[in-house]
């Protein structure tokens, strides 16, 4: 089925320890994104990536970094993770502009729990 | 920076009646897309429904409808003849495309709705 394949859904890490979360799509989008959610509260962006080849902060990117592989792949890297870090974190696409009011189409999550 | 917010973080309805969820934002934009979407027990984020704020027409699909008052920064939900089904975590999200074309977008901090049998 077409859509945004997460990888791994669940993971838990110590403090201190590194890991990159993967997310792709055969949507053929161009824009793709990382979203926290944390208990009782919305999604929170973390990067973004408009387009292959570009990535920007969001709203609480402390702590990450990303890379736009190419068109299809957008991973999250935790260098050394904190407990703060725990969530649940989802990568999502969006075609752009040109293709009308379409919303973003989103991965099932990955749940990570840092000790 | 734009700002969402759902002022009801938990809501009840019994089976087959109607319920609305509020939300409002807050921007400077004239031209803008809402959205909400639907959290079940699952974590999937499934859309709702959507509205273009140019159009003045409330969007509606199936039982769901909304309210969207642009001057008063303004889009609930109403849902029609609730169902079992309908129990999740119902998000409000504001997207605004810059001019790099990146959609991204800002959500409220949720809904939470449980339909009684």
């Amino acid at each position: 089925n077409a859509g945004v394949t997460q990888t791994p859904k669940f993971q838990v890490l110590k403090t201190g320890q590194s890991m990159t979360l993967q997310c792709a799509q055969d949507m053929n989008h161009n824009s793709m994104y990382w979203y926290r959610q944390d208990p009782g509260m919305g999604l929170r962006l973390i990067y973004y990536s408009a387009s292959e080849g570009t990535t920007d902060k969001g709203e609480v990117p402390n702590g990450y970094n990303v890379s736009r592989l190419n068109k299809r792949e957008f991973s999250l890297r935790l260098e050394s993770a904190a407990p703060s870090q725990t969530s649940v974190y989802f990568c999502a696409t969006w075609p752009g502009t040109g293709i009308g009011n379409q919303p973003q189409h989103f991965g099932d999550g990955t749940r990570l729990s840092i000790l | 920076a734009q700002t969402v917010t759902q002022s009801q973080p938990e809501m009840s309805v019994q089976e087959a009646e109607t319920v609305t969820l509020s939300c409002t934002y807050d921007t400077s934009e004239s031209n803008y897309y809402l959205f909400w979407y639907k959290q079940p027990p699952s974590r999937q984020m499934i859309l709702v429904i959507r509205q273009e704020a140019y159009k003045q027409q409330n969007a509606t699909e199936n039982r769901f409808s909304v309210n969207f008052q642009k001057a008063a920064k303004s889009f609930s939900l109403k849902i029609s003849d609730s169902q079992l089904g309908d129990t999740a975590m119902y998000f409000c999200a504001f997207m605004k495309p810059d001019r790099t074309n990146a959609g991204k977008s800002t959500f409220g901090d949720g809904t939470t709705l449980t339909v009684k049998p």
